[in-house]
C-alpha cells in the first residue's frame, strides 16, 4: 500500500519559475527522502530529511517536513526545462522487519523553455 | 563504485519462461530492495534482504522468488508469468548504519519486463 498522496499530481511552469510539490503521509516515520524519475528510468535521491528536522537545502531544491501535519513540501527554484521529470516523496519507516522505503503517488513536472 | 547495476535492461518473457533478473552493487551496502513499478504509478515495494536474509516480502506472488547470493547481489527469479505482471522492475540498496540517512537509497536504471 502507499503512504501518501502527493499533490498536485501534475504541474507544468515556464522555465525560471519555481515549483513546489506536497507529499502527505501516514505513518511515523525515520526521514523521508525525495526522488526523481525521468520517464521509464530509475529513481535519483535528491534529498532525505529527517524526523526531527523542519528544513533542508540542497542547490536549488528546499525541502520543508512538518511532522505534526505529517506533510512535506519540495520546492524547485529556478527551474530549467530539465528539471522536467517525475518527482516522488518517499518516508522511511525502520521496523523490526527491516527498513522500508514508502512512496508516495508522484508529481509530474513539466518545465516549459 | 556507487552505482546499482541491473540487466537486463529489457527482457520479453513467454508465461512459460523462466527467467532471472539480476543486480548487483559494490557500495558495501547491507539492505538490498527488489520494487515493481507500473506506468505512471509509484514503485511498490516487494521484497527486502537485510544482512543477505530475506527480511520483508509484500506478500508477493510464488512466481516471483528472490535470492540474495552474497552481500552485492540480488537476483528475482521468474516463473510461470502473467501479462499483468509486466512493469518496470527496480533494484535498490541502502546501508544499515546510521550513517544511511544522508545518502537515501540507491536505485537501479530498472529491468522492463514484458510477459506475452
Amino acid at each position: 500500500s502507499q503512504q501518501g498522496e502527493e499533490d498536485p499530481q501534475a504541474l507544468s511552469i515556464q522555465e525560471g519559475e519555481n515549483a513546489t510539490m506536497n507529499c502527505s503521509y501516514k505513518t511515523s516515520i525515520n526521514n523521508l527522502q525525495w526522488y526523481r524519475q525521468n520517464s521509464g528510468r530509475g529513481l535519483v535521491h535528491l534529498i532525505l530529511i529527517r524526523s526531527n528536522e523542519r528544513e533542508k537545502h540542497s542547490g536549488r531544491l528546499r525541502v520543508t517536513l512538518d511532522t505534526s501535519k505529517k506533510s512535506s513540501s519540495l520546492l524547485i527554484t529556478a527551474s530549467r526545462a530539465a528539471d522536467t521529470a517525475s518527482y516522488f516523496c518517499a518516508t522511511d519507516a525502520r521496523e523490526t522487519s527491516g527498513s522500508r522505503l514508502t512512496f508516495g503517488e508522484g508529481t509530474q513536472l513539466t518545465v516549459n523553455p | 563504485d556507487t552505482e546499482v547495476t541491473q540487466t537486463p535492461k529489457h527482457l520479453v518473457m513467454g508465461m512459460t519462461n523462466k527467467k532471472s533478473l539480476k543486480c548487483e552493487q559494490h557500495m558495501g551496502h547491507r539492505a538490498m530492495y527488489w520494487y515493481k513499478q507500473k506506468a505512471k504509478k509509484p514503485p511498490e515495494l516487494m521484497f527486502v534482504y537485510s544482512y543477505e536474509k530475506l527480511s520483508i516480502n509484500e506478500s508477493v506472488p510464488s512466481r516471483f522468488s528472490p535470492e540474495c547470493p552474497n552481500s552485492s547481489l540480488l537476483n528475482l527469479h521468474l516463473h510461470a508469468l502473467q501479462p499483468e505482471d509486466s512493469a518496470l522492475y527496480l533494484c535498490a540498496s541502502s546501508s544499515l548504519t546510521r550513517d544511511r540517512g544522508e545518502y537515501g537509497y540507491t536505485f537501479g536504471s530498472g529491468t522492463r519486463l514484458t510477459v506475452v
